[in-house]
């Protein structure tokens, strides 16, 4: 059984700022199966980045994945006000399982 | 765009079951698999299983295993989850998500479940 443990928990910054998302592994994945995905209060899930690096339709470019093996990144280029929410890996493979989540607040 | 519209609400009792529906939109029943989720309140995501409609096989984590059904009616073209003997610990908003196997690309609404005495 894989776990995937984000951190940090919470992290405080300021619109325009960069943030910096981590989701590590218990073991090596295959990264074609590692997504991300924003939530808002109230609000379903949305899919970000799929295999690790690729944006879904209608996402902004400041929004960037990478990664490989055990450790991958969830990059905000310039915080936007709308990019305050919390923040989800996801290995879809086959044993499959989500991150605990980062929230992304206002400083 | 791509729907999945979840059944209403449902307030159950310790140790009854709940059936909670998913119907897509277009041709997704019969291209797509389709996953459950559950978000406790206040949680995280937790992964229930998932099946693809034209197999008909379906996958189910280990930790509801025994516990739930996941099945696709043709008929209908409505998948649906079935989780028995609910506790407290079990009430959550339940989303179905287009994607098995893949990324989760088209969400539900999500069902709230509350288990009530």
């Amino acid at each position: 059984e894989i776990v995937l443990t984000q951190s940090p928990g919470t992290l405080s910054l300021s619109p325009g700022e960069r943030a910096t998302l981590s989701c590590r592994a218990s073991q090596s994945v295959n990264s074609r199966y590692l997504g991300w995905y924003q939530q808002k209060p109230g609000q379903a899930p949305s899919l970000l980045i799929y295999d690790a690096s690729s944006r879904a339709a209608g996402v902004p470019d400041r929004f960037s994945g990478s990664g490989s093996g055990t450790d991958f990144t969830l990059t905000i280029s310039r915080l936007e006000p709308e990019d305050f929410a919390v923040y989800y890996c996801h290995h879809y493979g086959s044993s499959r399982t989500f991150g605990q989540g980062t929230k992304v607040e206002i400083k | 765009q791509v729907q999945l519209v979840q059944s209403g609400a449902e307030v159950k009792k310790p140790g009854s079951s709940v059936k909670v529906s998913c119907k897509p939109s277009g041709d997704t029943f019969n291209t797509y698999g389709i996953s459950w989720v559950r978000q406790a309140p206040g949680q995280g995501l937790e992964y229930i299983g998932g099946i693809i409609p034209g197999f008909g096989i379906p996958d189910y984590a280990q930790t509801f295993q025994g516990r739930v059904t996941i099945n696709a009616d043709h008929s209908t073209s409505t998948v649906y989850m079935e989780l028995t003997n609910v506790k407290s610990d079990d009430t959550a908003v339940y989303y179905c998500a287009r994607g098995f196997g893949g990324p989760l690309d088209s969400w539900g609404q999500g069902t709230l479940v509350t288990v009530s005495s």
